[in-house]
């Protein structure tokens, strides 16, 4: 269907410590996941995505695993720092291009 | 650099009311949305647009209209606005169909009393 699970809602982090987001879906068709990271009051900005072609790509303490057999896919922040704090939205592109979002994580990282 | 700008930043109007909200890029992007968000629900999209004079009913398109008769505008109006739609709305842009990063606008945030 349309929605996309995410989880958890809310996420406690010690500085340095890692961070995982988990998201599924059920739409097979879906070929496109990126993430966004919104900070308070700002604007939701991309920070990575993968294709269904791939399986983990990283740019630097980010990273995204896809598991297209079991339709789930991951954000990986390792070495948190404060400024990592924000809202995170897994999304998926559907069938006709457009994006549908996750329902956000809310990560605080505690210095 | 301007890129993507919605008015007003911040509105609040009555039950009822026509309200419409502003949206404007200077990228010539085929692709325009609007977004809503709320909290527990992330962002749902409202409609879309692939180009001028083409748009298309996203997620939550109930009690709201949009028109593009230019490539850079995508006013979103609400006819008779309801407490329901008070929410923070999104306009973003993307380059292509399939291209996946979208850019957002600042947003505006609808307070309907």
């Amino acid at each position: 269907g349309e929605n996309v699970e995410q989880h958890p809602s809310t996420l406690s982090v010690q500085e340095g410590d890692s961070a995982v987001i988990k998201c599924t879906y059920s739409d097979s068709a879906s070929n496109y996941f990126p993430w966004y990271k919104q900070e308070l009051g700002k604007r939701p900005q991309l920070i990575i995505d993968i294709r269904s072609n791939v399986g983990e790509k990283k740019d630097q303490r980010i990273a995204v695993t896809l598991n297209k057999t079991a339709k789930h896919f991951s954000l990986h922040i390792t070495e948190t720092q404060p400024e990592d704090s924000a809202v995170y939205f897994c999304a998926r592109m559907d069938s006709s291009y457009k994006l549908i979002f996750g329902s956000g994580t809310r990560l605080l990282v505690r210095p | 650099d301007a890129g993507i700008t919605q008015s007003p930043r911040y509105k609040i109007t009555e039950t009822g009311r026509q309200v419409t909200l502003m949206c404007h890029q200077t990228w010539s992007h085929s692709y325009m949305f609007w977004y809503r968000q709320d909290l527990g629900h992330g962002l749902r999209l409202i409609y879309y647009s692939a180009a001028a004079d083409i748009t298309d009913k996203g997620e939550v398109p109930d009690g709201y209209v949009v028109s593009r008769s230019k490539t850079e505008n995508f006013p979103l109006t609400l006819e008779s606005a309801t407490r329901s739609q008070t929410s923070v709305y999104f306009c973003a842009s993307r380059v292509e169909y399939n291209t996946g990063e979208l850019f957002f606008g600042e947003g505006s945030r609808l307070t309907v009393l």
